[in-house]
């Protein structure tokens, strides 16, 4: 079964300083990632995913992530943080579930703080 | 962001009552899903619904119903539920096909609290 790492509980960084959140997967196969945020009280909202070809995926937000299959890792990353990026960030792999659906793993999240 | 409705967004009840929360998704979506997010543990699939038929239940406990009468909609009735199901309750839909083709677009969640 796969599953997601998430090693980072909390960050906090300077408004302006760069980030990075670190994931990592364990699965057998070609994974399907993704990374989504959640600001609080509301639902996930996707940032990124990958699933083949180019392992820099860029998102919303001036997210970017690069997927090195080596490390079995996703890391999320981000130039220039805000205060608005304050929020919870979820890393996930995909499997068909089949039928025309799938199944998302999550990792436990990594809750960013923003220092103005 | 209003693709994914859920009603209502707070509930508080007893272990003896029995609620039902509410998920509409306006996307044309075929697929929807139940999530339970608990305090300091990954979110969990529940249950999944393709075309309004359940393709997965990922060992929920029976006082959990899950109920889709048609693509758009899609219900979870609770009877009987204990204090460690509170939690936030978070539906999705996506469109179809498999996780490469496709994104999960998630509602705001019902926080349940359960006395």
């Amino acid at each position: 079964a796969q599953s997601v790492t998430q090693p980072d509980i909390h960050i906090t960084v300077s408004e302006g300083a760069s980030l990075e959140l670190r994931c990592n997967y364990s699965y057998g196969a070609t994974p399907y990632l993704f990374w989504y945020v959640q600001s609080p009280g509301q639902g996930l909202q996707l940032l990124l995913k990958y699933f083949s070809g180019d392992t820099l995926v860029q998102g919303i937000k001036g997210f970017e992530a690069e997927f090195k299959r080596s490390q079995s890792s996703f890391n999320l990353r981000k130039p220039s943080v805000h205060w608005s990026d304050a929020a919870e960030y979820f890393c996930a792999v995909g499997e068909d579930s089949g039928a025309g659906s799938y199944q998302l793993t999550f990792g436990k999240g990594t809750k960013l703080s923003v220092i103005p | 962001e209003t693709g994914v409705t859920q009603t209502p967004r707070h509930l508080v009840m007893g272990m003896t009552n029995k609620k039902s929360l509410k998920c509409e998704q306006h996307l044309g979506h075929n697929a929807m899903y139940w999530y339970k997010q608990s305090a300091k543990k990954p979110l969990e699939l529940m249950f999944v619904y393709n075309f309004k038929e359940q393709t997965e239940n990922n060992s929920v406990p029976s006082r959990f119903s899950p109920e889709c009468p048609n693509s758009s909609h899609l219900f979870l009735h609770l009877h009987t539920l204990q204090p460690e199901d509170s939690a936030l309750y978070l539906c999705a839909s996506s469109r179809h096909g498999g996780a490469n083709t496709d994104t999960q677009y998630f509602g705001p969640g019902t926080r349940l609290t359960v006395l």
